[in-house]
């Protein structure tokens, strides 16, 4: 069964330049959730989907930040515009719907570098 | 203000010892509890976990422990193998089902020694 797939794995881009990060869940998981990992830090959720809902997103910095989940499957972050504080690991995870404590699984992650 | 803490940032151990991983959190309605192992440029990997339930839930070489009242949880590897050597991170899961979402620790490095 394949896991989580992020793209791109490495983003390098000067400040003030948008950028986009795609992450597609393992297949059948209807949760999805993107975290914010800085460095020495755990990581910080940003947003979750049921479906193609955002059903927990107060921790998404909405100036800057959005996410979509258009058809309840894959799923794309974007930051516009990018600040040199935006420079950590974004992961996405999914769950599978049902059950009190479903597992979070995670993908590779995308390391980003604001100069 | 942090919820979950790991105050040792690394451990270093012996090979075929064992390894102590701790983890202390402050909001008593947690009730359940996942240990995730990090390789580096890999994201965190599901490793084992406890309800409150419970206080030890036990899989292959790797054991949890749960203290409710001190808000202590440790994760124990026995024996350790080098290919263990990676960042740990403990989390606690806020609210249930697909309604919560993990507050994780900082981590902890733990390096296993041949």
């Amino acid at each position: 069964e394949a896991g989580v797939v992020q793209s791109p794995r490495y983003k390098i881009i000067e400040k003030k330049q948008p950028v986009a990060f795609w992450c597609n869940p393992i297949s059948g998981h209807n949760t999805l959730y993107w975290y914010l990992q800085n460095l020495g830090q755990g990581p910080e959720l940003l947003i979750r989907y049921e479906n193609e809902e955002a059903v927990d997103d107060s921790q998404l910095p909405k100036d800057r930040f959005s996410a979509e989940r258009l058809k309840g499957v894959d799923s794309t972050l974007k930051i516009q515009p990018a600040e040199l504080g935006d420079s950590a690991v974004y992961l996405c995870a999914s769950s599978p719907g049902g059950g009190r404590f479903p597992t979070q699984y995670f993908g590779p992650g995308t390391r980003l570098t604001v100069l | 203000d942090q919820q979950v803490k790991q105050n040792s940032p690394s451990l270093s151990v012996q090979e075929g010892r064992i390894s102590i991983l701790n983890c202390d959190y402050t909001n008593s309605m947690f009730d359940y509890f996942l240990w995730y192992k990090k390789y580096p440029a890999e994201g965190p990997t599901f490793l084992i976990s406890i309800s409150s339930i419970k206080d030890k839930n036990e899989d292959g070489r790797f054991t949890v422990f749960l203290n409710k009242s001190a808000k202590h949880l440790s994760l124990h590897i026995v024996p350790s193998q080098p290919g263990d050597s990676a960042v740990y991170f403990c989390a606690a899961l806020h609210g249930s089902g697909n309604t919560g979402k993990l507050i994780f620790g900082q981590g902890t490095t733990l390096q296993v020694k041949p």
